[in-house]
């Protein structure tokens, strides 16, 4: 998992709460994504960051909002609006996408379970 | 618009036999291609990468993959496989130009039996 942490590992919360999953790289990492995972779907881009104050829109983005204030974090605010919210949440970090096609490194994922 | 399939939802094989997991994409433009593996409840973990050059990627465990760019596909390979290989298996494209940001497949789940 490398120099990632996402915390915590199980959130509960109920319906109609805003809650914010922590992503945090000590790999110097200029790049910054997040994904969901459900079940026989594999991964969706939820949204992307490049550079520190910049960010943008995967392909679910609705119902998700997120923040680049420093380049080691990169907050994922699950608000009321997101439909279904229940599933495996998973923060990646890449070197900077302007030196090189290179691989990216995942966190060890955050399960959100919303009742 | 980048896409990826993986056609077989579980491939099963017997330890010592070699193993392929299937990968296919579409992309506009030239490709970059990876593989990640992830055992449950965890982060992803790269295998390997085809950026450009020969067809042939060898990457980690013992692991490699074929492009082939007639066929869109990009097959993930091991000669023998192990109990311990028993995951599931992503395969994912990056065009390149566009969006810098992966597109997975599905997902193919490995089981190895001993």
């Amino acid at each position: 998992d490398g120099g990632i942490t996402q915390s915590p590992k199980y959130l509960f919360r109920k319906e109609g709460q805003n809650v914010t999953l922590s992503c945090e790289q000590n790999l110097n990492h200029d790049a910054m994504y997040w994904y969901r995972q459900d079940p026989g779907q594999g991964l969706r881009l939820i949204y992307y960051s490049q550079i520190v104050n910049d960010f943008q829109k995967g392909d679910i983005a609705e119902g998700y909002s997120v923040s680049r204030e420093k380049k080691e974090s990169f907050p994922l605010t699950v608000t009321s609006a997101q439909k279904n919210p229940t599933a495996f949440y998973l923060c990646a970090s890449s070197i900077g996408t302007g030196t090189g096609v290179n691989e990216q490194y995942f966190g060890p994922g955050t399960r959100l379970t919303v009742t | 618009a980048q896409s990826v399939a993986q056609p077989e939802d579980q491939v099963n094989v017997a330890e010592g036999n070699p193993l392929t997991v299937k990968c296919t994409y579409s992309v506009s433009g030239n490709p970059y291609l990876f593989w990640y593996v992830q055992y449950p409840n965890r982060g992803l973990q790269f295998l390997l990468k085809y950026i450009t050059g020969d067809n042939l990627v060898k990457g980690s465990y013992g692991f490699e993959a074929e492009f082939n760019k007639s066929q869109t596909s990009f097959h993930l390979k091991k000669p023998s496989a192990l109990v311990s290989d028993s995951a599931l298996y992503f395969c994912a494209v990056r065009e390149e130009t566009g969006r810098r940001a992966l597109t997975f497949g599905s997902g193919t789940r490995l089981q190895v039996q001993p």
